[in-house]
């Protein structure tokens, strides 16, 4: 089945710099890459998404760029905000109905040091 | 706007004890899912339903049961609850096309 792997594990920055996470998926038929994120105590929330047919999406600080060729994702904060820290969830499905499954990976744990 | 809510929040239960969690949503989505998140893990998906009555299996569902027998809930059952368990079970719904997941609060699982 479909494998999602995200690095680095955690990291630490001062506020206002910028970040990068990537993300590497196995399965070739995933279409659709949503990223959610996890403040301590708080429940997940979705951030951004892109779909296949997609090479880059940017709202606001956040920048997600896709490769389809190499399979590979990366998300970009810019100018971090205490606000920023929290778990970083990438992740994979094949669509939608039976599709649905969607597989995350181990999470990015950011911290942004005010 | 919807909400997901998960009871219990917190579930302590014996070893081998079958336990359930239920989950109730209310923006009328057809797919819910249940998760399980350990720490350093990430969150491994366990069953999903794409439908009332409809049931599949996730990559963790070995040792688990599920049931959708309305549209807003999907319930989960712990068949035997093992001390290796010990973690926060995730429940999410989402439009049923490929939008964004909504997740609850979570439900601590601990087994003594």
């Amino acid at each position: 089945g479909e494998q999602v792997e995200q690095l680095p594990s955690s990291l630490i920055v001062q506020e206002g710099a910028s970040v990068l996470i990537n993300c590497s998926y196995t399965d070739s038929a995933s279409v659709y890459f949503p990223w959610y994120k996890q403040e301590p105590g708080k429940r997940l929330q979705f951030i951004i998404d892109i779909r296949s047919n997609m090479e880059r999406k940017q709202t606001q600080r956040l920048t997600l760029l896709f490769d389809k060729k190499t399979k590979h994702l990366s998300l970009h904060i810019t100018a971090t905000q205490p606000g920023d820290s929290a778990i970083y969830f990438c992740s994979a499905s094949r669509g939608g109905g039976s599709n649905a499954k969607l597989t995350f990976g181990k999470g990015t744990k950011l911290s942004v040091k005010s | 706007g919807g909400i997901i809510t998960q009871t219990p929040k917190f579930l302590i239960g014996q070893e081998g004890q079958k336990l359930t969690l239920k989950c109730q949503q209310n923006f009328n989505h057809d797919t819910m899912y249940w998760y399980r998140q350990d720490s350093g893990k990430g969150l491994r998906l366990i069953y999903y339903s794409i439908t009332e009555n409809d049931l599949q299996k996730g990559d963790l569902s070995e040792g688990y049961d599920a049931s959708r027998e309305k549209k807003s809930s999907f319930s989960l059952t712990v068949t035997s609850a093992q001390k290796n368990e010990m973690a926060v079970f995730l429940c999410a719904s989402s439009p049923g096309d490929t939008g964004q997941l909504y997740f609850g609060e979570g439900s601590k699982l601990t087994v003594l």
